[in-house]
């Protein structure tokens, strides 16, 4: 069974440093990742996404993901954190059960920026 | 473009009762998630809908709770009887096919079970 690991409950940085959000993964085949981003009283919202192609991903909001193969990481990074990207961070991958069209999320890590 | 909907936005009830959410996906999209989140457990997916037709609902915990989507525009889950564990965020998420791993959630139900 496909499965991500977020090894972090929260991240502190301070504002203006660069922050990274680690996630590691396990799947059998070609991996699908994603990362989605959950502010406060709110739902889920798609950042970024890596399917093929090149190793480093840019998404929403100047957030970017490198892929790395041989060590099975998709670490989310941001060159200069803001107050406003404190929230919960998921990242997930595809779930390649009998259909094959739904994810499995990580447990999250919550981000806190401080000014 | 309104998003996905979701009703209502807080329930609280008593154990035992029936708890009906809502959730109006956003028009066009013919993928249709359930997920509840919790602190103990995190995000789990119950139940997922393609076309209308439920694909996969291996995630639904029990009997209890029961899910239908009787045309494109509009979902619902049931829990019968309701108990305190069921407490959690429901959320409600679309996608189109052509770009599935992107989906779109709702604000969430915050179920309180008393």
């Amino acid at each position: 069974a496909q499965s991500v690991a977020q090894p972090e409950d929260q991240v502190n940085v301070a504002e203006g440093n660069p922050l990274t959000v680690k996630c590691t993964y396990s799947v059998s085949g070609n991996p699908y990742l994603f990362w989605y981003v959950q502010y406060p009283n709110r739902g889920l919202q798609f950042l970024l996404k890596y399917i093929t192609g090149d190793n480093l991903v840019k998404g929403s909001y100047g957030f970017e993901a490198e892929f790395n193969k041989s060590q099975t990481s998709f670490h989310l990074k941001k060159p200069s954190a803001l107050v406003s990207d404190s929230a919960l961070y998921f990242c997930a991958v595809r779930d390649m059960g009998a259909a094959g069209n739904k994810l499995t999320f990580g447990g999250g890590t919550r981000v806190l920026v401080k000014p | 473009d309104a998003g996905v909907i979701q009703s209502p936005r807080h329930e609280v009830t008593e154990m035992g009762q029936e708890v009906t959410l809502r959730c109006k996906p956003i028009s066009g999209h013919d993928y249709l998630f359930w997920y509840r989140q919790t602190m103990m457990r995190g995000l789990e997916l119950l139940i997922y809908f393609n076309n209308n037709v439920p694909i996969d609902d291996s995630g639904m915990p029990e009997d209890r709770f029961s899910a239908k989507m009787p045309n494109a525009s509009f979902s619902t889950l049931k829990i019968q009887p309701s108990e305190p564990r069921d407490s959690a965020v429901y959320f409600c998420a679309s996608s189109l096919r052509r770009v599935l791993h992107e989906q779109y959630f709702g604000p969430g139900t915050r179920l309180t079970v008393t």
